[in-house]
């Protein structure tokens, strides 16, 4: 059974600053991963999708990684700005399709102005 | 491209009622997904439908629960006699698989159902 882990759960940093995210699974047969945010209350907005067979997906201020050898991703954000806080989610899909997905429970990122 | 939309955003009932709630995919999308989420924890899969067939349930989804997605088109998912274990963030998400470009899943706003 596919177990995601993100870490940290919480995360609080000054405006400006870089951060990096960290999302691992234990199961590396997986089709793609995708990074998603969550602001309070609402849903998941998509971030960014790496594909199995790709290494990094770059998206503005945002950049993520896979490695898929050591069940690893990390989404990297730059010059962090407070409109950045929300929580951060990754999913892993087992198959070609998201029901068989597991997320991660998510890193909660505060970014003090 | 609209984006995904559920309704209600909000639903407080009664133990015991009955419920539902719709939503409407992206137009082009031939996948949509229902995941139940609760405070702290990342979203849980419950049901998919390719195009008009609901294709797979998730054990989580006992005999009170139901959903449907006539003509491929909108969703609607109903829980029957409602039960405080219930209350969670429902979220509808889809997708369009065959294009060959990785298949990215949108999420709508979410339906939060709180039983009294």
């Amino acid at each position: 059974k596919q177990e995601v882990t993100q870490i940290p759960a919480a995360l609080s940093v000054p405006e400006g600053e870089n951060l990096v995210l960290n999302c691992s699974f234990t199961d590396s047969a997986i089709y793609n991963l995708q990074w998603f945010r969550q602001d309070p209350g609402k849903g998941l907005t998509s971030l960014l999708l790496i594909q199995s067979s790709q290494r990094e997906q770059t998206s503005g201020r945002l950049n993520a990684s896979l490695d898929k050898s050591s069940g690893r991703s990390t989404l990297y954000i730059a010059a962090s700005q407070p409109g950045d806080s929300a929580t951060y989610l990754c999913a892993v899909p087992n198959s070609g399709g998201y029901q068989k997905v597991t997320f991660g429970t998510g890193t909660k990122l505060q970014v003090i102005p | 491209d609209t984006g995904v939309s559920q309704d209600p955003r909000h639903k407080i009932t009664k133990r015991g009622q009955n419920v539902t709630f719709r939503c409407d995919p992206i137009s082009e999308h031939n996948r949509l997904y229902w995941y139940r989420q609760t405070l702290g924890q990342g979203p849980e899969f419950l049901t998919y439908f390719q195009n008009e067939a609901q294709l797979e349930k998730s054990r989580l989804l006992s005999d009170r629960f139901s959903a449907e997605r006539p003509k491929g088109s909108f969703s609607t998912l109903e829980i029957q006699r409602t039960e405080q274990g219930d209350s969670a963030m429902y979220l509808c998400a889809s997708s369009f698989s065959g294009g060959g470009m990785g298949e990215k899943l949108f999420f709508g706003s979410g339906t939060q159902l709180s039983v009294l």
